[in-house]
């Protein structure tokens, strides 16, 4: 069966310093990769999404970055955090087709101070 | 462009009915429900796409108005189990993956 990870759960940072979340999943090959934001008490918003290792599509301009270095790895990652890149970040994966489910990882719920 | 969703909020007794609608101004694909439980990531309920095929829950059903660009999910004899905030997710175009969210209904069942 398949399984999604992030880590941290948690995380704590102060303004300015550098972040780097990681997602990955097991039990599947060349899974759609996606990075949601959630602010608190809001929706959930699409950041990136990867089709396959090395393409990354940006769905929001902002100081973050995503890479995907293996077939199931996605980081999340910025060079100098912001007080609004508050939320809770979460990971999804599907088969790969647009009519297919999105699995959600357990997310990582990010304070920057 | 972002769906809109309705109600934002609604409160039940176990056993009672609830309609949750999702409308979006561009034609859709498909649409996704989510649900999500406070402090947890969303837990996949039913995709509905173009053409009138459905995958999902047992317990829940939903339609699609493809003319209409709206979605409808039906909670019906709600448990408690039930509470939580519901999102859906559509998809524009097809062969994207692409889900844009609504803003989250909040559905409370109280014994």
């Amino acid at each position: 069966s398949q399984t999604i990870h992030q880590w941290p759960a948690t995380l704590v940072q102060p303004v300015g310093s550098p972040l780097s979340l990681e997602c990955t999943v097991e039990g599947t090959s060349n899974p759609n990769l996606y990075w949601y934001r959630q602010a608190a008490g809001r929706g959930l918003q699409l950041l990136f999404y990867s089709v396959g290792i090395g393409q990354i599509s940006s769905e929001v301009p902002q100081n973050l970055s995503a890479s995907r270095p293996q077939d199931r790895q996605f980081i999340l990652s910025s060079k100098k955090l912001l007080l609004s890149d508050s939320g809770f970040y979460l990971c999804a994966w599907s088969p790969g087709l647009s009519t297919d489910t999105q699995y959600f990882g357990p997310g990582t719920r990010l304070t920057v101070l | 462009q972002q769906p809109v969703q309705s109600p934002q909020a609604v409160i039940l007794r176990e056993g009672e009915d609830a309609v949750i609608n999702c409308s979006s101004s561009k034609a859709l694909y498909s649409v996704h429900w989510y649900r999500q439980k406070h402090g947890e990531a969303p837990v996949f309920l039913m995709i509905l796409l173009k053409g009138g095929e459905q995958k999902g829950h047992e317990k829940i059903s939903a339609s699609f108005n493809e003319k209409k660009q709206q979605s409808s999910l039906y909670l019906t004899a709600s448990q408690l189990s039930y509470s939580g905030t519901y999102f859906c997710g559509t998809e524009g175009r097809s062969n994207t993956g692409k889900l844009i969210f609504g803003q989250g209904t909040t559905l409370q069942v109280k014994p």
